[in-house]
């Protein structure tokens, strides 16, 4: 069965700093993988995804994420964080031929001035 | 353009009572979700309906039905609501199948189940 880890439940990083947000998926044959992002009151919104190709996936507002099968991971990154980044990110999966995705516990992300 | 709308924002029930949210998409999406969230445990999914006249069960289907009343409408109904039923509810559309669409979500029911 599908299922996805995200090993970390808080993070708080500094404005401008580096981010990474770690994510691991079992599954398999080769996953359809996603970044979501919710903000506090609101539902979720699209990051990014991956379905083939080039492991290194670009998001919308700077977001990149990495695909590495050997070690069953798509790790969201940013280089520099804002302030308005403070929200809860979920990483899920997608299989082929089920037509639903499965969500990690999310890892909520605060931002210190 | 408003996307997913979901209805009731809030609701507080007894034990036992029941209820429907209501859910309503207006971006011709063949397909719907239900989703729950709790603290912890991200999203789990309640049940779904790959298209207009389907429905499937998710993760967590117990207590709940579904009913999709036309392409538009996606309602998740509690017929006897418990305790363990308090969550935050989501309603989601994708064009294509979820597994490779985007999804797009509603701005969430929060259930207090007392």
């Amino acid at each position: 069965a599908q299922s996805v880890t995200q090993p970390d439940i808080h993070i708080t990083v500094s404005e401008g700093a580096s981010l990474e947000l770690r994510c691991n998926y079992s599954y398999g044959a080769t996953p359809y993988l996603f970044w979501y992002v919710q903000s506090p009151g609101q539902g979720l919104q699209l990051l990014l995804k991956y379905f083939s190709g080039d492991t290194l996936v670009q998001g919308i507002k700077g977001f990149e994420a990495e695909f590495k099968r050997s070690q069953s991971s798509f790790n969201l990154r940013k280089p520099s964080v804002h302030w308005s980044d403070a929200a809860e990110y979920f990483c899920a999966v997608g299989a082929s031929g089920y037509n639903k995705l499965i969500f990690g516990a999310g890892t909520r992300l605060a931002v210190h001035p | 353009n408003a996307g997913v709308t979901q209805t009731p924002k809030f609701q507080v029930l007894k034990t036992g009572q029941s209820m429907t949210l209501q859910c309503a998409q207006d971006m011709n999406h063949n397909s719907m979700y239900w989703y729950r969230q709790d603290p912890g445990m991200g999203l789990r999914l309640i049940y779904y309906s790959a298209s207009e006249g389907t429905t499937d069960k998710g993760e967590v289907p117990n207590g709940y039905n579904v009913s999709r009343l036309n392409k538009r409408e996606f309602s998740l109904r509690l017929e006897s609501a418990a305790p363990s039923q308090t969550s935050v509810y989501f309603c989601a559309s994708s064009e294509v199948g979820g597994n490779t669409g985007e999804l797009f979500f509603g701005e969430g029911s929060r259930l207090t189940v007392l």
